[in-house]
């Protein structure tokens, strides 16, 4: 079974500043998928960025950036120019050869401060 | 555009009662899903169709019973309602296409259940 674990509870940033959020995973698969969600204290799951392992470029979404170590079963999240409103619960998914079967790590609290 | 819709957003339940949390989605989407949300554990998956008449237990089944007779529609029963079933439970629903994960899981906003 794949686990994906996240180490860091909780975060803090300063605004305008970068900060970068940490995952591990374990799989024996070898074609995969991970995504970072944030959820606002609005509880909304919002899918801010995704990799598929195939892929060696670490994708991009404007702010947000991935660094993906296949090797090493990394997948961090890149937030730079950070804003009040990243503020948020960030989740790290793994989703492998099963339809929509996503395993989430236990999440890492952001907060970020004017 | 709704998207995927969940009722009711809250739920007081007590110990031994049993109710349906309702999902439903206007999107075509072949795949659905139940997930809880607990702190600490992120989120578990419950159960998930792959399509009308078609459904399989996630992770954490026990409990909670679905079916699937439409394509729109993904009730969750809880049964026999236990104070380990407090959680936040969310519905999940995805286009299936040739790859895996072509499409990404569309979520509810959630419903917040508490069993006294």
């Amino acid at each position: 079974a794949q686990t994906v674990t996240q180490s860091q509870p909780e975060m803090s940033v300063q605004e305008a500043e970068t900060v970068t959020l940490s995952c591990t995973y374990d799989t024996s698969e070898n074609n995969y998928y991970l995504f970072w969600y944030k959820q606002p204290p609005s509880r909304q799951m919002i899918l801010v960025i995704r990799q598929e392992a195939y892929k060696q470029q670490n994708a991009t979404e404007n702010r947000f950036s991935v660094n993906f170590q296949k090797a090493a079963k990394s997948f961090s999240l890149k937030i730079s120019d950070s804003q009040l409103g990243d503020t948020a619960m960030y989740f790290c998914a793994y989703g492998g050869t099963s339809y929509g079967k996503l395993t989430f790590g236990q999440g890492t609290i952001l907060t970020v401060h004017p | 555009n709704a998207g995927v819709t969940q009722t009711p957003k809250f739920q007081v339940l007590k110990t031994g009662q049993s109710m349906t949390l309702q999902c439903a989605q206007d999107m075509n989407h072949e795949y659905m899903s139940w997930y809880r949300q607990d702190p600490g554990m992120g989120l578990r998956l419950i159960h998930y169709s792959v399509g009308a008449g078609i459904t399989d237990q996630g992770e954490v089944p026990n409990g909670y019973n679905v079916s699937r007779s439409t394509t729109e529609d993904f009730p969750l029963r809880l049964l026999s309602a236990a104070p380990s079933q407090t959680s936040v439970y969310f519905c999940a629903s995805m286009l299936i296409r040739t790859g895996v994960m072509d499409s990404p899981l569309h979520f509810g906003n959630g419903t917040r259940l508490t069993v006294t």
